[in-house]
């Protein structure tokens, strides 16, 4: 049971690159999460999926696009990168809707020169 | 905004020593969550209380919600070096699971 897992761990993209962050958990939960987490700052959310082939907007879902691709897994995808979406990027999961996020990965950290 | 605000931004005790960390809000709320954050890693869920709750304790965890005074506080008894992390309390975002983060409380534990 490897929980919530992100991949890549690190990127670094230039201004107006694309790409896709990946995640997947393996506990059976309805709900999935993509939150950013800018320096000495809390949790911002972007965008939100109660179930599969749902999606809602968050705090600040612009230049962000989400695909929850079955029950398993649920992507954010970067289409023109800035340098004000460089950040550190939390997945997490939870068990039904209306729960609060239970369970987060580790981390994807992305750097927009 | 519903954003849970925590207070201190910082505090830094002796191993042995108990910490308490505050959270206010500004709306009505079914729960609140706080959760850990160590350097560098996710955030770990630690415990959820409900609005009909006054105290819940997990371990050396304590934390109390007052609806009336929007706030709720997290004590760490007997702190360890391990508790040295971020704190952060969230508040929900009407009823659809989406909750809303504050800036945190920066824990440091002296050995």
């Amino acid at each position: 049971n490897a929980g919530v897992t992100q991949t890549p761990k690190f990127q670094v993209l230039k201004t107006g690159q694309s790409m896709t962050l990946q995640c997947a958990q393996d506990m059976n939960h309805n709900s999935m999460y993509w939150y950013r987490q800018d320096p000495g700052m809390g949790l911002r959310l972007i965008y939100y999926s109660a179930s599969e082939g749902t999606t809602d907007k968050g705090e600040v879902p612009n230049g962000y696009n989400v695909s929850r691709l079955n029950k398993r897994e649920f992507s954010l995808r970067l289409e023109s990168a800035a340098p004000s979406q460089t950040s550190v990027y939390f997945c997490a999961s939870s068990e039904g809707f209306g729960y609060p996020p239970q369970y987060f990965g580790p981390g994807t950290r992305l750097l927009v020169l | 905004s519903q954003q849970g605000e925590e207070d201190p931004q910082a505090l830094s005790i002796q191993e042995g020593e108990n910490a308490t960390m505050n959270c206010s809000y500004k709306t009505s709320i079914n729960n609140l969550q706080w959760y850990r954050q160590n350097s560098g890693r996710g955030l770990v869920h630690l415990i959820l209380i409900r609005s009909n709750e006054r105290e819940k304790h997990s371990g050396r965890l304590r934390v109390t919600l007052d609806t009336s005074k929007k706030s709720s506080s997290l004590l760490i008894t007997a702190s360890r070096a391990a508790d040295t992390a971020s704190y952060f309390c969230a508040i929900p975002i009407g009823n659809a699971g989406k909750s809303t983060f504050g800036d945190g409380t920066t824990l440091t534990v002296k050995p």
